[in-house]
């Protein structure tokens, strides 16, 4: 078990609302990214946070947004959904910035509607 | 930006046998290779990495390959086994704040 711990499991939310996932890394990284997988697809980067500051960010909008806190735990916060949204949302969490394993949580499965 | 092809989409083998799995990516700077495992329902897991001043990493059944000239590598599971079932993602990646780029991912199917 990697230890990154997501919540929650399932989400559904309608078009236009706004939704915040969240995620806790594993003991002693302090670097979390994010990923989105559509289904049938593999994850695509959204961002990476360390240090509470984001890091590096993926070819997604601003209405994706992010935060982390002291103890590296992290959120995800979409605003505006939309229908395409619906995917299964992944954090991965490694042992620093610098550092390449990078280990999934379980997942948040968010349906638009 | 980095672009990551996977081949096949699935692949259907005789227990026992042995499965391979391609990718190639674009650009020239990603220097680590991971593989990913995922099964229904289920959180990818690391199943192996390589960087790029290796050109070949073995654990037990599983073998990853790197060319860096062709741009190219691969995952080799030897012995297949009922539980090697799920889907193989590759992915790309400079480490760090850039992320890691995935490709589509295969579809392996180990046959009684």
């Amino acid at each position: 078990e990697t230890g990154v711990t997501q919540s929650p499991t399932h989400l559904i939310k309608t078009r236009g609302q706004q939704v915040t996932l969240r995620c806790s890394s594993q003991s002693g990284h302090n670097t979390v990214s994010w990923y989105q997988q559509a289904l049938g697809q593999g994850p695509q980067f959204i961002f990476q946070y360390y240090r509470e500051e984001e890091n590096g960010r993926g070819n997604f909008p601003p209405r994706f947004s992010g935060l982390q806190f002291p103890n590296y735990s992290s959120e995800l916060n979409v605003n505006a959904l939309e229908l395409d949204d619906s995917a299964l949302y992944l954090c991965a969490s490694s042992l620093g910035r610098g550092d390449y394993e990078q280990y999934f949580g379980p997942g948040t499965r968010l349906t638009v509607t | 930006g980095e672009n990551v092809e996977q081949h096949p989409s699935t692949l259907s083998v005789q227990e026992g046998d042995s499965a391979v799995i391609k990718c190639t990516y674009s650009d020239s700077a990603s220097n680590y290779f991971p593989w990913y495992k995922q099964e229904l329902g289920k959180r990818p897991q690391l199943i192996i990495d390589i960087r790029s001043n290796v050109g070949e990493k073995k654990d037990q059944r599983i073998a990853v390959t790197l060319n860096k000239t062709a741009k190219h590598f691969s995952l080799h599971i030897t012995e297949t086994q009922p539980e090697d079932s799920a889907v193989y993602f590759c992915a790309a990646g400079e480490g760090g704040a850039d992320g890691l780029t995935f490709g589509k991912g295969t579809h392996l199917i180990i046959q009684p």
